[in-house]
């Protein structure tokens, strides 16, 4: 079983309220995601980290931003909360090929699902 | 990363072997194929990943023709419980910058 894991699972919040969805992995993992989703649709890659201290913008335009400064952490803050933040987020892992794993796959967490009133 | 393109939804009753295929035509030489399945509400989970011909595991395999452009993955006698959406990838194993398209939303009958 993947060892990363999400907090809050469930967060109902008011608009303009600042939250942080937090995300850890036991694994030693050097590349972290944040993938966004809403019910039925498909997955969108909002953000990635190579390793410390790297994060790049994922093919989704968000508002939200994410920080890299330990290896198993990789948080994702959003500022001023709206409805349209209201959606599904999930962070995952992976491991470089070669070191550990052959295959690079993704591990997820079990996600955290944000509602903004 | 290779595009891909897989029917959008697919059902099948229990008991019945499912084969669901994925074309990608502009495969790259390092390209590998990698499938995932997610059930509503969670991550999606790994299921098999290859480079050519015939992969098997204790879930599912794989079949990759010759030319690399498309790919089939085969769920043997299916349950109830395969009812989810299976993703196919195409790219490094190196990639970083990790891409899921529209999935095939799978439906099993009882």
């Amino acid at each position: 079983e993947a060892d990363i894991y999400q907090t809050p699972r469930y967060l109902v919040i008011g608009t303009g309220k600042k939250i942080t969805l937090e995300c850890s992995q036991t694994m030693g993992h050097d590349k972290m995601y944040w993938y966004q989703q809403d019910p039925g649709m498909e997955l969108h890659l909002i953000h990635y980290s190579y390793g410390v201290n790297s994060t790049e913008k994922g093919d989704l335009s968000s508002e939200s931003t994410v920080s890299r400064i330990r290896t198993e952490h990789f948080p994702l803050t959003l500022e001023s909360a709206r409805p349209s933040h209201t959606s599904q987020y999930l962070c995952a892992s992976s491991d470089v090929p070669g070191q550990g794993s052959d295959t690079g796959e993704l591990f997820f967490g079990e996600g955290s699902r944000l509602t903004v009133l | 990363l290779a595009k891909t393109t897989q029917p959008i939804s697919m059902d099948s009753y229990e008991g019945q072997e499912v084969n669901i295929t994925c074309s990608h035509n502009n495969i790259a030489t390092n390209d590998y194929i990698t499938w995932y399945q997610q059930f509503p509400s969670q991550g999606p989970r790994f299921i098999i990943q290859g480079y050519k011909t015939k992969v098997t595991n204790e879930v599912a395999s794989l079949f990759i023709p010759a030319d690399r452009k498309s790919s089939t993955l085969s769920l043997p006698r299916v349950s109830l419980s395969d009812t989810a959406v299976y993703y196919c990838l195409v790219g490094e194993n190196r990639d970083d910058k990790i891409i899921f398209g529209k999935g095939t939303r799978l439906h099993i009958l009882p």
